[in-house]
């Protein structure tokens, strides 16, 4: 899951294995969530998003799943590979976004 | 298909120095947002504009102010630069209450 300080939490996987990146929110009353990747030198890029009112989405090789009695987020990723590779952040909303910290995923070949 | 477009890609101040990011989206989005980005920190808002005309402090404001030029344009401005601004700035635009779309950022040295 994140963490505080000034070092990234890094999370390795094998190419080909799923991932799971763990998140945990603090603001009950938020009802939007997100999970963005941010490659080097970019700009964080949207990967999938779900609402309150659901605890499951799937998009294309990712699922979210929401918890809201332990206010926990994640982020599952299948047949991991080298493109998957950046920083994973997870969000809450709506409208004014709070960001975790990250964590880094290294995919090893 | 430009999306958030910011500039400059990069700059170098000195300290008490001034300058403004520009920023402009062409989706059409009401809301528009300034963040920092720091080494372990996660991504940190400065300012936001819900609508053209308004414009309301985030997380971390001081040092900064902004500006909703129109629709489509949203600065963000340094009056006298200091060493802890140094950071990577993203610009972003979404709809109400939906994702946040990012522009490539600008990353700012203070010395």
């Amino acid at each position: 899951g994140e963490s505080v300080g000034l070092h990234l939490p890094t999370l390795s996987v094998q190419e080909g294995d799923n991932s799971i990146i763990n998140c945990a929110y603090s603001n009950s009353a938020s009802d939007y969530f997100i999970w963005y990747k941010q490659e080097s030198g970019k700009g964080p890029q949207f990967i999938i998003d779900i609402r309150s009112n659901m605890d499951k989405r799937q998009g294309q090789r990712v699922t979210v799943l929401l918890n809201k009695t332990v206010k926990h987020l994640s982020l599952q990723i299948a047949a991991t590979q080298p493109g998957d590779s950046a920083v994973y952040f997870c969000a809450q909303g709506p409208n004014r976004l709070a960001f975790g910290k990250g964590i880094q995923v290294v995919v090893i070949p | 298909n430009a999306g958030v477009t910011q500039t400059p890609k990069f700059q170098v101040l000195k300290t008490g120095q001034s300058m403004t990011l520009q920023c402009a989206q062409d989706m059409n989005h009401n809301s528009m947002y300034w963040y920092r980005q720091d080494p372990g920190m996660g991504l940190r808002l400065i300012y936001y504009s819900a609508s053209e005309g308004t414009t309301d402090k985030g997380e971390v404001p001081n040092g900064y102010n902004v500006s909703r030029l129109n629709k489509r344009e949203f600065s963000l401005r340094l009056e006298s630069a200091a060493p802890s601004q140094t950071s990577v700035y993203f610009c972003a635009s979404s709809p109400p209450n939906e994702k946040l779309f990012f522009g490539s950022g600008t990353q700012l040295s203070v010395l």
